[in-house]
């Protein structure tokens, strides 16, 4: 039982590039999250998902897209990425008891 | 909305004293609150929560908080810091209405025990 996993868990990016990071979850639970963790600013809620199929803007969704084909999967796309989007990025689930299970983190940095 | 503050973004205490970290709340409807502990180059492991139940919530490795809703306050409290404490800590609060599935965040305390 893995739990939330992120893949992968480093990345250097050049502004303009794209990439995609995934999160896999063993636990069948419905609600799944992205944050990102800045120093001083707490984590904020990037996108979310409610279920299979379904996804919702957060706080901060400008500059990333998500998709949540399966279940056990969400993931988090940037097209162009920006010096702005250096960060830690955590992914999250939720239980019915409402707290939130967090993925070890992937550190992006784009140059 | 909901929001979270969390007062003194460092706080500083000598191993076996007394660990104090202050979180208030604003809701417009009653909260469900948590407390998150994050250890270095690691995720958010969740400490405890309240949802309505006890107003003191027991967590794990002896720590426990208080809901009081006159103060809209949620304090975690441990009698005795230990240096397997340092961390950074964040509180967070979740409506207990339709939109119960987002958390709002503070933007933590950092914890240093010192020997």
């Amino acid at each position: 039982n893995a739990g939330v996993t992120q893949t992968p868990k480093f990345r250097v990016l050049k502004t303009g590039q794209s990439m995609t990071l995934l999160c896999a979850q063993d636990m069948n639970h419905e609600y799944m999250y992205w944050y990102r963790q800045d120093p001083g600013m707490g984590l904020r809620l990037i996108h979310y998902s409610v279920g299979e199929g379904t996804t919702a803007k957060g706080e901060v969704p400008d500059g990333y897209n998500v998709s949540r084909l399966k279940k056990q999967n969400f993931l988090l796309g940037l097209e162009s990425a920006a010096p702005s989007q250096t960060s830690v990025y955590f992914c999250a689930t939720r239980t019915g008891a409402y707290e939130q299970y967090f993925g070890p983190g992937t550190r992006l940095t784009v140059t | 909305a909901q929001s979270v503050t969390q007062l003194g973004s460092h706080v500083s205490v000598s191993e076996g004293a007394l660990v104090l970290l202050r979180c208030n709340y604003s809701s417009s409807v009653p909260p469900y609150l948590f407390w998150y502990v994050q250890y270095p180059n690691q995720g958010l492991q969740l400490l405890l929560k309240y949802t309505s139940a006890a107003t003191l919530v027991k967590g794990i490795n002896g720590f426990e908080a208080e809901f009081k809703k006159s103060e809209t306050s949620f304090h975690l409290t441990k009698p005795s810091a230990h240096m397997s404490d340092a961390a950074e800590y964040f509180c967070a609060v979740s409506n207990s209405g339709g939109s119960n599935y987002k958390l709002t965040f503070g933007k933590g305390t950092l914890l240093t025990v010192n020997p």
